[in-house]
């Protein structure tokens, strides 16, 4: 398996609080991928990144922010977080753009 | 239309039985093609990529129809453990890459 970790595997949190999700990749690998799932929608890009401080929206991207400083270690945050962005979120990894993509376990976030 | 569309399932089949799962795409500059499995409540794994040719990986075969924009997997010999979500992947480069997923189809294969 691909040694993709994310942490936290789950959190609970309030309307209006910040929340940052984090990717980490020992693949060294230059895309990485932000996704949320829900039911009824599949599995939607919110942002990507290729390569360090290099990063391009997916079409789900209101609401959220990334950031990448180093290879391994890729950001999500919810700025100011909503109910609406409840939801299962997955990063991914790929060695070249549109191509195979391997998923870390996943983040449960429930927003109250 | 959505871009990547898959039969809506579920498929219930018993043990043994071969099973078809369809998918098209709407974007004729697509490039690359994948089918992923997704298991309850983890992460999406990819199941295989998608050749023009077509390609086979032990009980599982996959076929490309450019013409039709079409992609198929083909299960023969169902087992329980193939219980699953199958989703349809393509990736295209449109001056940024995107990959797209189809919303998946079910699988129960049962005893």
């Amino acid at each position: 398996d691909a040694g993709i970790t994310q942490s936290p595997r789950h959190k609970v949190t309030e309307t209006g609080t910040p929340v940052t999700l984090r990717c980490h990749q020992t693949e060294n690998h230059r895309y990485m991928y932000w996704y949320r799932q829900d039911p009824g929608h599949g599995l939607r890009l919110i942002h990507y990144s290729y390569g360090v401080k290099d990063t391009d929206k997916g079409e789900v991207s209101d609401g959220y922010s990334v950031s990448r400083s180093k290879t391994e270690d890729f950001l999500l945050t919810l700025e100011s977080a909503t109910s609406s962005q409840t939801s299962v979120y997955f990063c991914a990894i790929s060695a070249q753009g549109a191509r195979e993509q391997y998923f870390g376990p996943g983040t449960r976030l429930t927003v109250t | 239309r959505k871009e990547v569309e898959q039969d809506p399932g579920p498929f219930n089949v018993p043990e043994g039985a071969t099973v078809a799962f369809n998918c098209t795409y709407s974007n004729s500059a697509s490039q690359s093609f994948f089918w992923y499995r997704q298991d309850c409540r983890k992460e999406p794994k990819l199941l295989m990529s998608v050749y023009s040719s077509g390609n086979e990986d032990g009980r599982f075969t996959a076929q490309l129809n450019r013409a039709s924009q079409y992609i198929s997997l083909l299960i023969r010999d169902s087992k329980l453990s193939d219980s699953a979500t199958y989703l349809c992947v393509v990736g295209l480069n449109t001056g940024g890459f995107k990959t797209i997923f189809g919303a998946g189809t079910r699988l129960f294969v049962k005893a």
